[in-house]
């Protein structure tokens, strides 16, 4: 029984390029988070996704940044033209949804490096 | 706006040296509280979660504890492997959302 399953695990990109964050939640989870951590820093919040549906993007830059959960396949997110500042770990979690205080599953995250 | 904070920022101690760890949490009506264990390079991995203020939870080591403001992390004669970063998370009752505190590093010395 997999875990959540992030790919690719390390991702160097060039300033304007574009990077692209794939994420495989727990089989049965149609809940998926994702976070942004910088070094020596907490999880900070980006979007939590249903299947095909935004539930809320709060945490998500206006710009450049994207996210999808489509019926078929991972979750994506999207970062277009990135900037130095963009570097950093992007953790994907998933949850069975709910009523009642479900427990996030972590995938092992992926790093991206904005040369 | 849900708040977590922690302290301490970052926690020396030496093996069989026993102390607590501090989530201090403001939250429109609390769903549950989450602690997770974070080792360098790897993502958070689920310790526990509380519901409600009194509730304990014991794992190995560890112990977790929960009043209406804050929660505790107890560690009884730590390790050198429960040497990670212990993160603290909230969920409220209007929406699914998690918010996590910024960590406490703990490091113990054999």
């Amino acid at each position: 029984n997999a875990g959540v399953m992030q790919n690719p695990r390390h991702l160097v990109r060039r300033r304007g390029q574009e990077a692209r964050l794939r994420c495989s939640p727990v089989k049965g989870h149609s809940h998926v988070y994702w976070y942004r951590q910088l070094p020596e820093e907490g999880l900070k919040f980006m979007v939590y996704l249903q299947k095909e549906n935004i539930i809320d993007e709060s945490g998500m830059p206006k710009e450049r940044f994207s996210a999808e959960f489509p019926k078929e396949g991972p979750s994506i997110l999207r970062i277009q033209q990135v900037v130095r500042g963009d570097s950093a770990a992007y953790f994907c979690a998933s949850s069975p949804g709910g009523t009642g205080a479900n427990v996030l599953t972590f995938g092992a995250g992926s790093r991206l490096t904005v040369l | 706006e849900d708040q977590v904070t922690q302290s301490p920022e970052a926690l020396r101690l030496q093996e069989g040296e026993s102390s607590s760890l501090n989530c201090s949490y403001t939250v429109s009506g609390l769903r549950g509280l989450f602690w997770y264990r974070q080792d360098p390079g790897k993502g958070p991995e689920f310790l526990f979660t509380l519901y409600s203020a009194g509730e304990e939870k014991e794992k190995e080591r560890l112990k977790a504890t929960l009043t209406k403001k804050e929660s505790f992390l107890h560690i009884t004669a730590p390790k050198p492997e429960d040497s990670a970063t212990y993160l603290c998370a909230v969920s409220d009752n209007y929406g699914q959302n998690f918010v996590f505190g910024p960590g406490t590093r703990l490091s113990v010395l054999p």
